[in-house]
């Protein structure tokens, strides 16, 4: 089965600053997508940044991007330019094959301070 | 745009009590799923859907009960609340495929007393 572990169950940045999450995974399967999905206290499930195992290029999108290391199994997410409404529980998630079905990490807290 | 819709935002149940949480989407999506979470775990698959008339068990299905007569409804059943079942359910949605966007409804409190 699929596991994905996240292994910092929180973290703090100062405003403005740079952090980086940890996502580690495993699985024997050739394609699929890894996803960092933020959760702020409404509980919202919001997607932030999506990666496809097939490409190289790491994703971004505006501050956030990944750190893809697929022979590591391997999967960070780094926010740039930290800001107050990115603290929020953070969520690495893993799907293959056709029928969308994610495996989530256990999440990290992410605090931002001024 | 509806999305994903959950009902209800917040039930009390008792022991043994049962209910229905209410899913629906209006995107035409095959792919609808039911997840949990709970504190210091991530969300957990309970069942899921590929299309009408099809439903199948994902990590944690013991408890619950799910079908799907329609495209659009996705209703999670449980036969006899227990306190292990207070938790905040999760509604999802996509089309099938590889990669495809998965859309959340905004949760569903339960709590078992």
């Amino acid at each position: 089965a699929q596991t994905v572990t996240q292994s910092q169950p929180e973290m703090s940045v100062q405003e403005a600053e740079t952090v980086t999450l940890s996502c580690t995974y495993d699985t024997s399967e050739s394609d699929y997508y890894l996803f960092w999905y933020k959760q702020p206290p409404s509980r919202q499930m919001i997607l932030v940044i999506r990666q496809e195992a097939y490409k190289q290029q790491n994703a971004t999108e505006n501050r956030f991007s990944v750190n893809f290391q697929k022979a590591a199994k391997s999967f960070s997410l780094k926010i740039s330019d930290s800001q107050l409404g990115d603290a929020a529980m953070y969520f690495c998630a893993y799907t293959s094959g056709t029928a969308s079905k994610l495996t989530f990490g256990t999440g990290t807290r992410l605090q931002v301070t001024l | 745009n509806a999305g994903v819709t959950q009902t209800p935002k917040f039930q009390v149940l008792k022991t043994g009590q049962s209910m229905t949480l209410q899913c629906a989407q209006d995107m035409n999506h095959e792919y609808m799923s039911w997840y949990r979470q709970d504190p210091g775990m991530g969300l957990r698959l309970i069942h899921y859907s590929v299309g009408a008339g099809i439903t199948d068990q994902g990590e944690v299905p013991n408890g619950y009960n799910v079908s799907r007569s329609t495209t659009e409804d996705f209703p999670l059943r449980l036969l006899s609340a227990a306190p292990s079942q207070t938790s905040v359910y999760f509604c999802a949605s996509s089309f099938t495929g590889l990669g495809n966007t998965i859309y959340f409804g905004e949760g569903s409190w339960l709590t078992v007393v």
